[in-house]
């Protein structure tokens, strides 16, 4: 079993639609959870980071977590063109170590 | 923007040949991390520090090796490349100033081992 999983897609939305990217861990001592968007040929950058249980909102994103269910996610509202990307969990455990899932592709077709 | 520059941005070499990829950091982070990114694999830790002479290994640091003298670079280095170290290497910083801190990427140095 894989440390962190995601299904790599893609996913496709419509325009407008609601995007929801989806991320499981196996590590229960994790504590903190991150979303990144990476544009082919770039570098990941950081959107989200969550810590406790619930829901985080920034903007049009939204953060989820579930520690008893080892569940994140990341709901992405008024999806547009230019979040076509491929988004990467994320999940830090001990002191030094980040574990990175291997993205889902998001398409968000016009 | 976390002030992360890392050199060559590209660079083609030929199996054998020792190769050296610089991250230079301007604001004075301790946590500096090199990744490297392959399709289906997704970002793999190879080797990070936690100060100046301070490092460890990561997940696949076979065949790596790093150096870290000043706080601001942090040296990767393939003593002798191979066709399976092409890849896309990433360095990384770590603010510290939230809860778990989080992790900051440079924009990549594009290998390709011939």
């Amino acid at each position: 079993q894989k440390e962190v999983e995601q299904n790599s897609g893609p996913l496709s939305v419509p325009e407008g639609a609601i995007a929801s990217l989806n991320c499981t861990y196996s590590d229960r001592v994790s504590q903190s959870f991150f979303w990144y968007r990476q544009y082919s040929g770039k570098s990941p950058e950081l959107i989200m980071s969550i810590y406790s249980n619930g829901d985080k909102e920034d903007g049009r994103f939204t953060a989820q977590l579930n520690k008893a269910s080892q569940y994140v996610s990341l709901l992405i509202r008024d999806s547009q063109p230019s979040d076509s990307a491929t988004y990467l969990c994320a999940v830090h455990s001990g002191t030094y170590k980040y574990i990175f899932g291997t993205g889902t592709r998001l398409k968000v077709l016009a | 923007d976390a002030g992360i520059t890392q050199s060559p941005r590209h660079k083609v070499t030929e199996t054998g040949t020792p190769v050296t990829l610089r991250c230079h950091q301007t604001e004075n982070h301790r946590y500096m991390y090199w990744y490297r990114q392959d399709p289906g694999h997704g970002l793999r830790l190879i080797h990070y520090s936690y100060g100046v002479k301070d490092t460890d290994k990561g997940e696949v640091s076979d065949g790596y090796s790093v150096s870290r003298s000043k706080t601001e670079d942090f040296l990767l280095t393939l003593e002798s490349a191979t066709s399976s170290q092409t890849s896309v290497y990433f360095c990384a910083i770590r603010e510290t100033s939230g809860p778990a801190g989080e992790l900051f990427f440079g924009e990549g140095s594009r290998l390709t081992v011939l």
